[in-house]
């Protein structure tokens, strides 16, 4: 595709439901980031994709917080149990490989009431 | 620990006035270092890497390492270059990039 493309754009859930966020990467970028973005705050790491490999997971919040990746394609980013402090932008971005340019989607913002 | 500070939030210059972000880090090896940028209803983009020693869009930003710092610098800011910036950084062999909170500038007419 043309770009990072992040589904939904906005979603607003009851505490105690789960979520879950997609990224469609652009095509043929093997690396994928999930941030997060809590309001007037910086970027925070997630989980990185090699492939639909994720070797390092140390930075989901909780066990509460799952990635997945199909392939070199489609990640979902789930939150069970949603909590009022997961409410945030989530960010996906793509990279070629681990070691160049990432380009970011728009971003889902979360909002658990 | 890794980290990246921008200790301004908000930075309001007039048009034609110079503008410097600031950032400070602190890595125990030998990071890269990234600034970005986010306009208004624009995603998140690279604005410009110390690698590169490049200046794009007029700014340019100087790797320190005695001070730990990679500040943004551009002579004449523009009304255009009103948006967030964020600092990165990467550990080089590592793939997690950490961002600073940001700084929205904003240039006045």
């Amino acid at each position: 595709g043309a770009g990072v493309s992040q589904s939904p754009s906005n979603k607003v859930t009851e505490k105690g439901k789960d979520v879950e966020l997609r990224c469609d990467p652009i095509s043929g970028h093997t690396a994928l980031y999930w941030y997060r973005q809590r309001l007037g705050q910086g970027l925070e790491f997630l989980i990185y994709f090699q492939g639909n490999s994720a070797p390092d997971k140390s930075g989901l919040p909780s066990d509460r917080f799952s990635a997945e990746r199909t392939g070199e394609s489609v990640s979902t980013l789930t939150i069970q149990r949603t909590q009022q402090e997961d409410s945030a932008v989530y960010l996906c971005a793509s990279s070629l490989n681990l070691n160049t340019e990432a380009f970011f989607g728009q971003g889902t913002r979360l909002t658990v009431v | 620990a890794q980290r990246v500070t921008q200790p301004e939030k908000l930075l309001s210059v007039f048009k034609g006035a110079p503008v410097e972000l600031k950032c400070n880090y602190s890595y125990s090896g030998s990071p890269e270092l990234f600034w970005y940028v986010q306009y208004s209803r624009q995603r998140l983009q690279l604005l410009l890497r110390h690698i590169s020693r490049e200046s794009i869009k007029g700014f340019t930003a100087d790797l320190n390492k005695g001070e730990t710092s990679f500040h943004l610098k551009k002579p004449f800011a523009q009304e255009e270059d009103s948006a967030m910036y964020y600092c990165a950084l990467r550990d080089t062999g590592g793939f997690k990039t950490i961002f600073g909170a940001g700084t929205r500038l904003f240039v006045k007419a």
